[in-house]
């Protein structure tokens, strides 16, 4: 049972420039989100998804699209990438749309914008 | 909005002895998450706790919620070198979980 699964596990971009995270995960799982973690200050949530077809705005958003066509794929877009946006991002999944249990994390993804 | 405050940031210890990281909400929680996340991996869950007051108790780790369901504790008695990492408790209310800056754990040999 792979889990959650991102991919890549590190990438490194240009100012400007506009890439896609993936994750996919093999749980069945409606609930979806992508967090971003910086030293110092946990994990704040980007975007989530409670089910195919619905995304909505977490605390961080700016910068960042999403789209759910699937129940088993949320990739995260970044636009046009700026160095603020270096930093570890984490997709996490739970089996529960109303997001009370455990969350699932994938290994992360580690981006760095130059 | 909700707020939840970890502290302290990093705790150094003794291989041997005990520990407490302490998490506290600025609203009233419906239920609190601890998770653990070793140093280069992502964050893993360890438990859920939900009724006021409520302890449990996971071999050397306790962890218990306030009574007014605002606060939590994760105590580790004693250490060892693979409770190394950063641990992180999750404060969920309104449909939203808010994540602490977490405890960093460093053990000395």
């Amino acid at each position: 049972n792979a889990g959650v699964t991102q991919t890549p596990k590190f990438q490194v971009l240009k100012t400007g420039q506009s890439m896609t995270l993936q994750c996919a995960q093999d749980m069945n799982h409606e609930y979806m989100s992508w967090y971003r973690q910086d030293p110092g200050m946990g994990l704040r949530l980007i975007h989530y998804s409670v089910g195919a077809g619905i995304t909505d705005q977490g605390e961080v958003p700016n910068g960042y699209n999403v789209s759910r066509s699937t129940t088993e794929d949320f990739p995260l877009r970044l636009l046009s990438a700026a160095p603020s946006q270096t930093s570890v991002y984490f997709c996490a999944s739970n089996s529960n749309r109303a997001r009370s249990g455990e969350l699932f994390f994938g290994e992360g993804s580690r981006l760095t914008v130059l | 909005g909700q707020q939840v405050m970890q502290i302290p940031q990093y705790q150094h210890v003794q291989e041997g002895e005990d520990f407490t990281t302490y998490c506290n909400s600025s609203t009233t929680l419906s239920n609190i998450q601890w998770y653990k996340q070793r140093p280069g991996g992502h964050p893993v869950f360890l438990i859920q706790l939900v009724k006021s007051g409520e302890v449990k108790k996971q071999k050397r780790l306790t962890f218990q919620f306030g009574e007014a369901k605002k606060n939590s504790s994760l105590h580790i008695t004693a250490t060892q070198t693979t409770d190394v990492g950063t641990y992180f408790c999750a404060g969920f209310a309104d449909y939203k979980l808010s994540f602490g800056a977490g405890t960093t754990v460093t053990v000395r040999a």
